[in-house]
């Protein structure tokens, strides 16, 4: 089946630090998204990506489409404590509904 | 504008019995997705209704799940004579309709035990 492979699984990084995230599949996506996920909740959605080459942000958040369609990045520029929990990427490929998600990256910032 | 709600938050079930979960779509959504997440794992897709419409129930199993989208209230997503292998978070997403976004937004999640 469709498979999304997200590196890195974990991070531990110090305030302040940037942090770069990526996905990679082996199948051309329409649409990316990235949504971070605290404990306890379900996934919110951080910034969504329609065009091979798109360029978005969204505060101390950029992320991109990846020219061939079978990838994206999510960076998080100077981190804060709050920026603690699991960030997946998702990947919308037809006309039917359905997001394949990655395994997702556990970020963890040391104050 | 309230978000996506799902009921309950947390569900114990015993092995055989039956457990129903509800989602409420965010206002002026019409479009309901099921996703089950086992932990430390990402989401998995489960299904894709409209109002009254199954579009795609491809990550369904073929027994024990059903889900609706009535015309008038909740999502149910139903999985009768429960095992411990059904144990996870179901999450319910909702989207607007019309073509063009695929931007999907998530409830907060029905954590399913089963003893």
């Amino acid at each position: 089946g469709q498979q999304l492979n997200q590196s890195p699984q974990s991070m531990f990084i110090q305030e302040g630090e940037d942090v770069s995230m990526n996905c990679t599949s082996s199948s051309i996506f329409n649409t990316w998204l990235w949504y971070k996920q605290d404990p306890g909740e379900g996934p919110v959605l951080l910034i969504a990506l329609y065009k091979a080459g798109e360029l978005t942000s969204n505060g101390r958040l950029t992320a991109q489409f990846g020219i061939t369609r079978k990838d994206s990045f999510l960076n998080i520029s100077a981190s804060i404590p709050s920026d603690v929990g699991i960030y997946f990427c998702a990947g919308h490929r037809d006309q039917g509904g359905k997001l394949i998600f990655g395994q997702g990256t556990e970020l963890s910032v040391k104050p | 504008n309230a978000g996506v709600m799902q009921n309950p938050r947390h569900l114990v079930r015993r092995r055989g019995q039956e457990a129903r979960l509800r989602c409420s779509p965010m206002k002026g959504h019409s479009h309901v997705y099921w996703y089950r997440q086992l932990p430390e794992e990402g989401l998995k897709f489960m299904v894709y209704l409209q109002k009254e419409n199954i579009i795609d129930e491809s990550g369904m199993p073929k027994e024990r799940f059903s889900a609706e989208f009535p015309k008038e209230g909740p999502s149910i997503l139903r999985i009768q004579q429960v095992v411990r292998g059904d144990s996870a978070a179901y999450f319910c997403a909702s989207s607007p309709p019309g073509m063009g976004t695929h931007e999907q937004y998530f409830g907060p999640g029905t954590r399913l035990t089963v003893t």
